[in-house]
């Protein structure tokens, strides 16, 4: 079985300051790994993914992630952070049958 | 318009009351995914079809049920609503390149309080 773990339930940062949003998975097989957003009253729209090719993956709006393997961990991160990233950010490992499971999500605040 | 339709976007009910929550896609995939999120909880799988004739349970399908009417239309069911199911309901798609790695491409959801 797949499952993901984020760490910390909420985050905040000052507007130009380092995003880092943690997320460990487990996984019994090879994982596809992803960042979804969610904007308030929208639906969950897809950051990046990571499907075993560069461990290193660039994602929409300047995001990117990096592929521990050794450490099983997944963090999104961005070098500054923007008003506009104020979001719920989950993290979801692909299991079998293409199905997805999500972590408990991280609800990102960014402050003046 | 939105290539994930969910309908209602929001609904009040009582405790008992059937309530069907609809969604259609014009993204031509034939993987549906009906979620539900709780705060705290992320999203939790309730169904899954990955064609018209195939339906399949998720990890919380208990009091739900669902209707693929068609590649493009797959409902969600409430046979007897009760409190507890008061959530953010999501349906999702993939089709069978993005299914192979997991990709989902999301509606807007439909909030259902259940009173």
């Amino acid at each position: 079985a797949q499952s993901v773990t984020q760490l910390g339930s909420h985050v905040s940062v000052s507007e130009g300051a380092l995003v880092l949003l943690r997320c460990n998975y487990s996984s019994s097989v090879p994982p596809y790994l992803f960042w979804y957003v969610q904007y308030p009253n929208q639906g969950l729209q897809l950051l990046l993914k990571y499907t075993s090719a560069a461990t290193l993956v660039k994602g929409i709006n300047g995001f990117e992630a990096e592929f521990k393997k050794s450490e099983t961990s997944f963090h999104l991160t961005k070098p500054s952070a923007h008003m506009s990233d104020a979001a719920e950010y989950f993290c979801a490992v692909a299991g079998t049958a293409s199905k997805l499971t999500f972590g408990t999500g991280t609800r990102l605040q960014v402050t003046l | 318009d939105a290539d994930v339709t969910q309908t209602p976007r929001n609904r009040i009910t009582k405790t008992g009351k059937r309530i069907m929550l609809e969604c259609s896609q014009t993204k031509g995939h034939d993987r549906m995914y009906w979620y539900r999120q709780d705060p705290g909880l992320g999203l939790r799988l309730i169904y899954y079809s990955f064609d018209v004739k195939d339906i399949n349970k998720g990890e919380i399908s208990d009091g739900y049920s669902v209707s693929r009417q068609a590649q493009a239309k797959f409902s969600l069911s409430l046979e007897s609503a009760i409190p507890n199911q008061t959530a953010l309901y999501f349906c999702a798609t993939s089709d069978l390149t993005s299914g192979n790695t997991g990709e989902l491409f999301f509606g807007e959801g439909s909030r259902l309080t259940v009173l």
